[in-house]
């Protein structure tokens, strides 16, 4: 079984507007961390933003959040005012057992920004 | 400067060549890792090294050989690979879960290979 499943594998949105990535996990570990990435066509994968499984809020940075449904197994990534610099892929990640330091990646969502 | 550099950023090699990607961290991490991106893959995690001992070998093939002198370099032997292994190659460094840390990675800009 996946995972990590990212639904949408590209979306269309118009600039500043609100976005959001889907990102749903299993695991049956008690403790793990949930990332997302940002990778432009540059290839460089940028660190947003953690979620770790006993974080009672969600995480945020800046104009990213993080909707953490912990019964659903859910991560979904909200991008508010979406810029034309946000057109990129971006993955979600796992990482199960503290202490075990890989990360599981999804397959990613095309994020397009149209003027 | 990105705190992972990685060359060569494109490599172009045949069946029979050998040749090996590099990458160098400048951030003090002890934690390295190879991880191989294929198009509409998922990132697959090849190697990890820690404090320069090897961690996780994901079941790579032997075309595939990781080196790592140190905590700051990381390489990735290759030789008679095979077209299917044409990909990106993303290296990342990681301080771990120490102090408090989340574990996240710090990656690289990629080497991009092509396998005729």
């Amino acid at each position: 079984a996946q995972k990590i499943t990212q639904t949408q594998p590209g979306m269309f949105v118009q600039e500043k507007e609100a976005v959001t990535l889907d990102c749903t996990y299993d695991t049956s570990d008690q403790s793990y961390g949930l990332f997302w990435y940002k990778q432009p066509s540059s290839g460089e994968m940028i660190f947003l933003i953690y979620q770790g499984s006993y974080d009672e809020q969600n995480a945020t940075e800046g104009r990213y959040s993080l909707n953490f449904q912990k019964a659903r197994k859910s991560a979904n990534l909200v991008i508010s005012a979406s810029q034309l610099g946000d057109s990129a892929m971006y993955f979600c990640a796992m990482r199960e057992n503290f202490g075990n330091e890989k990360l599981t990646f999804g397959t990613g969502t095309r994020l397009t920004i149209i003027p | 400067e990105t705190g992972v550099t990685q060359t060569p950023r494109h490599l172009v090699m045949g069946m029979t060549n050998k040749k090996s990607l590099k990458c160098e961290q400048h951030l003090g991490h002890n934690a390295m890792y190879w991880y191989k991106q294929s198009a509409k893959k998922p990132l697959e995690l090849m190697f990890v090294y820690n404090f320069k001992e090897q961690t996780e070998n994901n079941s790579v093939p032997s075309r595939f050989s990781p080196e790592c002198p140190n905590s700051s370099h990381l390489f990735l032997h290759l030789h008679t690979l095979q077209p299917e292994d044409s990909a990106l190659y993303l290296c990342a460094s990681s301080q771990g879960l120490a102090g408090g840390h989340t574990g996240e990675l710090f990656f690289g800009e990629g080497s991009r290979l092509t396998v005729l």
